[in-house]
Protein backbone atom coordinates (compact mmCIF):
# COMPACT_ATOMS: atom_id res chain seq x y z
CA UNK A 1 0.00 0.00 0.00
CA UNK A 2 0.97 3.28 -0.97
CA UNK A 3 1.67 5.51 2.18
CA UNK A 4 3.45 8.40 3.13
CA UNK A 5 5.26 7.94 6.52
CA UNK A 6 5.08 10.66 9.49
CA UNK A 7 6.43 10.69 12.85
CA UNK A 8 3.11 10.54 15.02
CA UNK A 9 4.73 13.79 16.96
CA UNK A 10 7.38 16.09 17.58
CA UNK A 11 8.31 18.61 20.10
CA UNK A 12 10.61 21.57 20.67
CA UNK A 13 11.35 24.36 23.37
CA UNK A 14 10.17 28.17 22.15
CA UNK A 15 12.89 29.10 19.54
CA UNK A 16 14.75 25.57 19.09
CA UNK A 17 14.28 24.16 15.86
CA UNK A 18 12.11 21.02 14.72
CA UNK A 19 12.17 18.95 11.78
CA UNK A 20 8.92 16.84 10.61
CA UNK A 21 10.12 14.10 8.12
CA UNK A 22 7.93 12.64 5.63
CA UNK A 23 8.96 9.35 3.79
CA UNK A 24 7.46 7.73 0.63
CA UNK A 25 8.30 5.41 -2.46
CA UNK A 26 9.18 5.29 -5.75
CA UNK A 27 5.28 5.70 -6.85
CA UNK A 28 5.46 9.34 -5.28
CA UNK A 29 8.19 11.58 -4.02
CA UNK A 30 10.83 8.76 -5.33
CA UNK A 31 8.83 9.30 -8.51
CA UNK A 32 9.70 12.92 -8.75
CA UNK A 33 5.99 14.47 -7.73
CA UNK A 34 5.96 17.10 -5.30
CA UNK A 35 5.16 17.50 -1.68
CA UNK A 36 2.95 19.87 -0.01
CA UNK A 37 3.09 20.57 3.76
CA UNK A 38 -0.12 21.68 5.50
CA UNK A 39 -1.05 23.15 9.07
CA UNK A 40 -3.95 22.54 10.86
CA UNK A 41 -4.65 23.88 13.96
CA UNK A 42 -7.92 22.49 16.20
CA UNK A 43 -11.02 23.01 14.67
CA UNK A 44 -9.79 24.84 12.06
CA UNK A 45 -9.30 24.01 8.11
CA UNK A 46 -5.51 22.92 6.88
CA UNK A 47 -3.84 25.68 5.53
CA UNK A 48 -1.28 25.35 3.03
CA UNK A 49 1.95 26.28 4.39
CA UNK A 50 4.92 24.80 2.06
CA UNK A 51 3.91 23.63 -1.80
CA UNK A 52 6.33 22.15 -4.29
CA UNK A 53 8.87 20.54 -1.81
CA UNK A 54 10.45 24.38 -0.53
CA UNK A 55 7.93 27.19 -1.72
CA UNK A 56 5.88 28.86 1.06
CA UNK A 57 2.88 31.14 0.01
CA UNK A 58 2.64 34.84 0.44
CA UNK A 59 2.29 35.03 4.19
CA UNK A 60 4.14 32.12 5.39
CA UNK A 61 6.95 33.13 7.67
CA UNK A 62 10.27 31.95 6.41
CA UNK A 63 11.01 30.28 9.74
CA UNK A 64 9.24 27.46 8.12
CA UNK A 65 10.99 25.90 5.13
CA UNK A 66 10.94 22.54 2.93
CA UNK A 67 13.59 20.07 1.24
CA UNK A 68 13.71 16.52 -0.50
CA UNK A 69 15.88 14.05 -0.92
CA UNK A 70 15.35 10.66 -2.66
CA UNK A 71 12.13 9.32 -1.24
CA UNK A 72 11.90 11.62 1.60
CA UNK A 73 10.85 15.04 1.95
CA UNK A 74 11.01 17.27 5.44
CA UNK A 75 9.64 20.15 6.71
CA UNK A 76 11.74 22.44 9.22
CA UNK A 77 10.48 25.52 11.72
CA UNK A 78 13.25 27.58 13.13
CA UNK A 79 12.30 29.76 15.90
CA UNK A 80 9.28 27.74 17.99
CA UNK A 81 6.80 29.64 18.76
CA UNK A 82 3.64 29.11 20.42
CA UNK A 83 1.36 29.58 18.07
CA UNK A 84 3.26 26.43 15.85
CA UNK A 85 1.48 24.26 18.14
CA UNK A 86 -0.50 22.63 15.58
CA UNK A 87 -0.81 19.36 13.31
CA UNK A 88 1.30 19.00 10.45
CA UNK A 89 0.62 16.93 7.07
CA UNK A 90 3.10 16.03 4.08
CA UNK A 91 0.94 15.29 1.14
CA UNK A 92 2.17 13.96 -2.65
CA UNK A 93 0.70 12.29 -5.87
CA UNK A 94 1.03 8.59 -6.29
CA UNK A 95 0.89 6.65 -9.60
CA UNK A 96 -0.45 3.69 -8.37
CA UNK A 97 -3.57 5.35 -6.76
CA UNK A 98 -3.55 7.54 -9.09
CA UNK A 99 -4.78 9.80 -6.82
CA UNK A 100 -3.79 12.52 -4.19
CA UNK A 101 -2.05 10.89 -0.85
CA UNK A 102 -1.76 12.50 2.49
CA UNK A 103 1.13 11.62 4.95
CA UNK A 104 -0.45 10.41 8.52
CA UNK A 105 0.37 13.47 10.12
CA UNK A 106 2.43 14.76 12.78
CA UNK A 107 1.29 16.57 15.84
CA UNK A 108 3.81 19.45 16.92
CA UNK A 109 4.24 20.10 20.75
CA UNK A 110 5.85 23.84 21.68
CA UNK A 111 7.11 23.01 25.20
CA UNK B 1 -12.36 37.11 -1.83
CA UNK B 2 -11.20 33.78 -2.78
CA UNK B 3 -13.52 31.57 -0.89
CA UNK B 4 -15.32 28.05 -0.20
CA UNK B 5 -18.36 27.42 1.60
CA UNK B 6 -19.39 23.20 1.80
CA UNK B 7 -22.70 22.36 3.05
CA UNK B 8 -24.91 19.23 2.94
CA UNK B 9 -23.81 17.55 5.84
CA UNK B 10 -25.73 15.75 8.20
CA UNK B 11 -27.03 12.47 10.43
CA UNK B 12 -27.80 9.59 8.18
CA UNK B 13 -28.54 6.35 8.78
CA UNK B 14 -26.33 3.30 7.00
CA UNK B 15 -26.74 2.85 4.07
CA UNK B 16 -28.14 6.44 3.37
CA UNK B 17 -27.64 9.25 0.79
CA UNK B 18 -25.92 12.79 1.04
CA UNK B 19 -25.03 15.49 -1.74
CA UNK B 20 -22.54 17.48 -0.45
CA UNK B 21 -22.21 20.77 -1.57
CA UNK B 22 -18.98 23.12 -2.33
CA UNK B 23 -19.96 27.06 -3.52
CA UNK B 24 -16.74 28.96 -4.13
CA UNK B 25 -16.14 32.67 -5.10
CA UNK B 26 -13.72 34.67 -6.36
CA UNK B 27 -12.51 32.07 -8.66
CA UNK B 28 -14.13 29.48 -11.49
CA UNK B 29 -14.25 25.92 -10.16
CA UNK B 30 -13.73 24.39 -13.63
CA UNK B 31 -10.44 26.68 -13.84
CA UNK B 32 -8.26 25.12 -11.11
CA UNK B 33 -8.46 21.10 -9.81
CA UNK B 34 -10.63 20.69 -7.02
CA UNK B 35 -10.84 18.02 -4.62
CA UNK B 36 -12.81 16.41 -1.18
CA UNK B 37 -10.58 15.39 1.49
CA UNK B 38 -12.30 14.26 4.55
CA UNK B 39 -10.83 13.68 8.36
CA UNK B 40 -12.60 11.49 10.68
CA UNK B 41 -13.02 12.11 14.27
CA UNK B 42 -9.48 12.15 16.18
CA UNK B 43 -7.84 11.02 13.03
CA UNK B 44 -5.85 12.32 10.07
CA UNK B 45 -6.70 13.63 6.69
CA UNK B 46 -7.62 11.40 3.96
CA UNK B 47 -8.35 11.76 0.24
CA UNK B 48 -11.37 11.10 -1.33
CA UNK B 49 -11.92 12.58 -4.94
CA UNK B 50 -10.43 14.88 -7.20
CA UNK B 51 -12.11 16.56 -10.59
CA UNK B 52 -9.67 18.13 -13.47
CA UNK B 53 -10.27 21.37 -14.96
CA UNK B 54 -10.55 19.28 -17.92
CA UNK B 55 -13.13 17.13 -16.72
CA UNK B 56 -11.41 13.69 -15.59
CA UNK B 57 -12.40 11.92 -12.30
CA UNK B 58 -10.74 9.78 -9.73
CA UNK B 59 -11.85 8.17 -6.49
CA UNK B 60 -9.83 7.03 -3.21
CA UNK B 61 -10.42 2.91 -3.00
CA UNK B 62 -12.36 3.15 -0.09
CA UNK B 63 -15.35 5.15 -1.74
CA UNK B 64 -14.71 4.00 -4.92
CA UNK B 65 -18.09 3.12 -6.68
CA UNK B 66 -20.16 4.86 -3.97
CA UNK B 67 -19.36 8.55 -3.95
CA UNK B 68 -19.41 10.93 -7.18
CA UNK B 69 -17.72 14.14 -7.91
CA UNK B 70 -19.22 16.27 -9.72
CA UNK B 71 -19.24 20.22 -10.69
CA UNK B 72 -21.76 23.03 -12.23
CA UNK B 73 -20.18 25.39 -13.68
CA UNK B 74 -22.99 27.82 -14.01
CA UNK B 75 -23.72 27.75 -10.14
CA UNK B 76 -19.59 27.50 -9.81
CA UNK B 77 -20.45 24.76 -7.30
CA UNK B 78 -18.31 21.17 -6.76
CA UNK B 79 -20.61 18.35 -5.27
CA UNK B 80 -19.91 14.98 -3.84
CA UNK B 81 -23.24 12.70 -4.19
CA UNK B 82 -22.20 10.20 -0.87
CA UNK B 83 -24.09 6.89 -1.58
CA UNK B 84 -24.54 3.50 0.33
CA UNK B 85 -22.79 5.55 3.29
CA UNK B 86 -21.06 3.01 5.86
CA UNK B 87 -19.83 3.98 9.69
CA UNK B 88 -16.13 4.75 8.92
CA UNK B 89 -17.32 7.56 5.78
CA UNK B 90 -17.86 9.26 9.55
CA UNK B 91 -15.99 12.88 8.90
CA UNK B 92 -15.77 15.84 8.42
CA UNK B 93 -15.85 16.71 4.50
CA UNK B 94 -13.81 19.68 3.37
CA UNK B 95 -13.79 20.92 -0.20
CA UNK B 96 -10.13 22.27 -1.64
CA UNK B 97 -8.97 24.08 -4.68
CA UNK B 98 -6.04 22.93 -6.59
CA UNK B 99 -3.04 25.86 -6.91
CA UNK B 100 -1.32 26.11 -10.05
CA UNK B 101 1.84 26.10 -8.65
CA UNK B 102 0.89 22.91 -6.27
CA UNK B 103 -0.48 22.67 -3.43
CA UNK B 104 -4.19 22.97 -1.88
CA UNK B 105 -4.31 26.30 -1.55
CA UNK B 106 -8.01 27.16 -0.53
CA UNK B 107 -9.95 24.92 1.74
CA UNK B 108 -13.73 25.35 2.92
CA UNK B 109 -14.63 25.08 6.51
CA UNK B 110 -15.95 21.72 6.10
CA UNK B 111 -19.55 19.93 6.66
CA UNK B 112 -19.90 16.97 8.74
CA UNK B 113 -21.42 13.76 7.88
CA UNK B 114 -21.87 11.48 10.79
CA UNK B 115 -23.18 8.00 9.52
CA UNK B 116 -25.51 6.38 12.42
CA UNK B 117 -28.46 4.00 13.32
Amino acid sequence: QSVLTQPPSVSGAPGQRVTISCTGSSSNIGAGYDVHWYQQSPGTAPKLLIYGYSNRPSGVPDRFSGSKSGTSASLAITGLQAEDEADYYCQSYDSSLSGVLFGGGTKLTVL
Amino acid sequence: EVQLVESGGGLVQPGGSLRLSCAASGFSVSDNYMTWVRQAPGKGLEWVSIIYSGGGTYYADSVKGRFTISRDNSKNTLYLQVNSLRGEDTAVYYCARGADAGGMDVWGQGTTVTVSS
